[in-house]
């Protein structure tokens, strides 16, 4: 079964607005990683979180992680139509040489 | 530097027929990971491989396989195909393992008729 949970599976909103997607996992880890997928093409990597932080930042992307929950956040501040994508977070499982994916949100962009 | 290759793009088979993709990873990555992705079952992992070596192998049929070859290239081989078998398979890479940014592949597009 999938570690990841993501919630919510589908998300459809407005240009300019924030994007919250949420990611929950069963068991310890040692990084968190985000990726967006266009339409059945491949992963593209946005952020990397490690055990040991707590929130990171990369542009208009911020990512929280509290291992205490075993969840995780995704934000993307000001939306825009290009944002449109599958998100997945995805765990390594403590040296488990493998990611473990979530089924992923489906975010939609309106201009 | 050039981004992780796969090869062939898309493919069609019919049942019972075998199959084998290939991936290029990025020029000194030594990590090669393949995952399967379907509708139903989403991204799951097949196998690992380092320098040559499997590290982890998903909880598959042993119809799939796979190899790495000295320059970190690697082969997934899929027997005796099923129609479940349809899927888009993604391979990335990475220097030394998961533990690191995974750069995918376009994945190849399998239709199994």
């Amino acid at each position: 079964s999938q570690q990841g949970e993501e919630d919510p599976q589908a998300l459809s909103i407005q240009e300019g607005e924030n994007a919250t997607m949420n990611c929950s996992y069963k068991t310890s880890i040692n990084n968190l990683q985000w990726y967006r997928q266009n339409s059945g093409r491949g992963l593209v990597h946005l952020i990397l979180i490690r055990s040991n932080e707590r929130e990171k930042h990369s542009g208009r992307l911020r990512v929280t992680l509290d291992t205490s929950k075993k969840s995780s956040s995704l934000l993307i501040t000001a939306s825009r139509a290009a944002d449109t994508a599958s998100y997945f977070c995805a765990t390594d499982g403590m040296g488990a040489q493998k990611l473990v994916f979530g089924q992923g949100t489906r975010l939609t962009i309106n201009p | 530097k050039a981004g992780v290759t796969q090869t062939p793009r898309y493919l069609i088979k019919t049942r019972g027929q075998q199959v084998t993709l290939s991936c290029s990873p990025i020029s000194g990555h030594r990590s090669v990971s393949w995952y399967q992705q379907t509708p139903g079952q989403g991204l799951q992992f097949l196998f690992e491989y380092f320098s040559e070596t499997q590290r982890n192998k998903g909880n598959f049929p042993g119809r799939f396989s796979g190899r790495q070859f000295s320059n970190s290239r690697s082969e997934m081989n899929v027997s005796t195909l099923e129609l479940g078998d349809s899927a888009l398979y993604l391979c990335a890479s990475s220097l030394a393992g998961v533990q690191e940014t995974q750069y995918f592949g376009p994945g190849t597009r399998l239709l199994v008729l």
